[in-house]
């Protein structure tokens, strides 16, 4: 059945890095858009990134512009989540999520993984 | 970036009662060229990762129970719970993918009274 399990989450120090990853399986990866979404410990959902299908045009939220990368593997039906220069504020559990619609960037989220929690503290 | 407000914050409805669940953007998602709302509903449980339920604002998901529904068009949009049962007690969001950045309404908890 279609799966995303996220791994790399933990305590991080403010300003340091961190690379989550996303291991997609029971769908064509390569074939799919994916996004990272976060959300912080009892608050609402926060789109994060979008990468297209072949790894082209990568879009962030302004939050983390300059921050994040985020990038893929098709030869391993990974996703990833480059972090750098954390902050407190990027607490939360992250989510990578497969994009359905029309296109890459008019998309919904179905389905989502389990999350990998990122605590950001020193 | 269009902001999306939901209302109520929550909500309590009794088992078998219709709960209505309110989205407005703060432009409108509905597309002149595809004449379709990019618009989305979610819900999630505690400890669980959101599930989809509704896109293009009225179409259900496979596998969602026919008591979910949504409605609306351009700005205002609406998720209703026909008969609510216990496990619908959840948070409801909607989310808006006409643009970038894709953004979500608050959220809206739903109780059982």
């Amino acid at each position: 059945q279609l799966q995303l399990v996220e791994s790399g989450g933990g305590v991080v120090q403010p300003g340091r890095s961190l690379r989550l990853s996303c291991a997609a399986s029971g769908f064509t990866f390569n074939t799919s858009a994916m996004h990272w979404v976060r959300q912080a410990p009892g608050k609402g959902l926060e789109w994060v990134a979008l990468i297209p299908f072949d790894g082209t045009n990568e879009y962030y939220a302004d939050s983390v512009k300059g921050r994040f990368t985020i990038s893929r593997d098709n030869s391993k039906n990974t996703l990833f989540l480059q972090m750098n220069s954390v902050r407190v504020d990027d607490t939360a559990m992250y989510y990578c999520a497969r994009a359905l619609g029309d296109f890459a960037l008019n998309s919904w989220f179905d389905p989502w993984g389990q999350g990998t929690l990122v605590t950001v503290s020193s | 970036d269009i902001v999306m407000t939901q209302s109520p914050d929550s909500l309590a409805v009794s088992l078998g009662e219709r709960a209505t669940i309110n989205c407005k953007c703060s432009r409108s998602v509905l597309s002149s060229s595809t004449n379709k709302n990019y618009l989305a509903w979610y819900q999630q449980k505690p400890g669980q990762p959101p599930k989809v339920l509704i896109y293009w604002a009225s179409t259900r998901e496979s596998g969602v129970p026919d008591r979910f529904s949504g409605s609306g068009s351009g700005t205002d949009f609406t998720l209703t719970i026909s008969s609510l049962q216990a496990e619908d007690v959840s948070v409801y969001y909607c989310q808006q993918y006409y643009s970038t950045p894709i953004t979500f309404g608050q959220g809206t908890r739903l109780e059982i009274k």
